[in-house]
């Protein structure tokens, strides 16, 4: 079965600072990947998927994620942080028609 | 199109009691995705339908966990005899046939007591 392995529970950082959240899955095989973001009290929202093509994909409020089949990593990146960023953030690997999310980074936005 | 609604969005009942839960997808989407979401991690995929054919069910937690989308729109979700280890959030998701990406419920949080 896949696993999807998001190292970081929290990243606490400061507004317009950088930042990366980190995610690892199990295979390469057939993978379709995924970020999604859940605000407080809020459904899961889509924030942008590789699905083939170029490995640097870019989503929705200046996030961008890069696949890396040798890795078998897909992280997520910002260059500038902002409050409203503060959220969960959840890595998922699409496989044989089945999705399996990561735990959740927890990323805080510190003013 | 509002988005994939559920109801309800909370849940409080005593163990062994039964629940139903409701979900109802974008229009037109052919693919209805349920999940379990218990604190602290990600979602936990319980079983999915394309139009009223539930293609993958092995995932559902035990036997008394069902789900049904009659008409290939609506569906529900029903758990039997609730244990508090039950108590979660049961998110459901939607997608068209091939879309890769889902559209998720704000999800109904139950609560057994």
């Amino acid at each position: 079965a896949q696993s999807v392995t998001q190292l970081d529970s929290q990243v606490p950082v400061f507004e317009e600072a950088p930042v990366e959240l980190r995610c690892n899955y199990s295979s390469s095989v057939s993978v379709y990947l995924f970020w999604y973001v859940q605000y407080p009290n809020q459904g899961l929202q889509l924030l942008l998927k590789y699905l083939s093509g170029s490995t640097l994909v870019k989503g929705i409020n200046g996030f961008e994620a890069e696949f890396n089949k040798s890795q078998t990593s897909f992280h997520l990146r910002k260059p500038s942080v902002h409050i409203s960023d503060t959220a969960e953030y959840f890595c998922a690997v699409l496989t044989g028609n089945q999705f399996y999310f990561g735990t959740g980074t927890s990323l805080t936005v510190i003013p | 199109d509002t988005g994939v609604s559920q109801n309800p969005r909370h849940k409080i009942t005593k163990r062994g009691q039964n629940v139903t839960f409701r979900c109802d997808p974008i229009s037109e989407h052919n693919r209805l995705y349920w999940y379990r979401q218990t604190l602290g991690q990600g979602p936990e995929f319980l079983t999915y339908f394309q139009n009223e054919a539930q293609l993958e069910k092995s995932r559902l937690l035990s036997d008394r966990f069902s789900a049904e989308r009659p008409k290939g729109s609506f569906s529900t979700l029903e758990i039997q005899r609730t244990e508090q280890g039950d108590s979660a959030m049961y998110l459901c998701a939607s997608s068209p046939t091939g879309g890769l990406g889902q559209f998720f419920g704000p999800g109904t949080r139950l609560t057994v007591l």
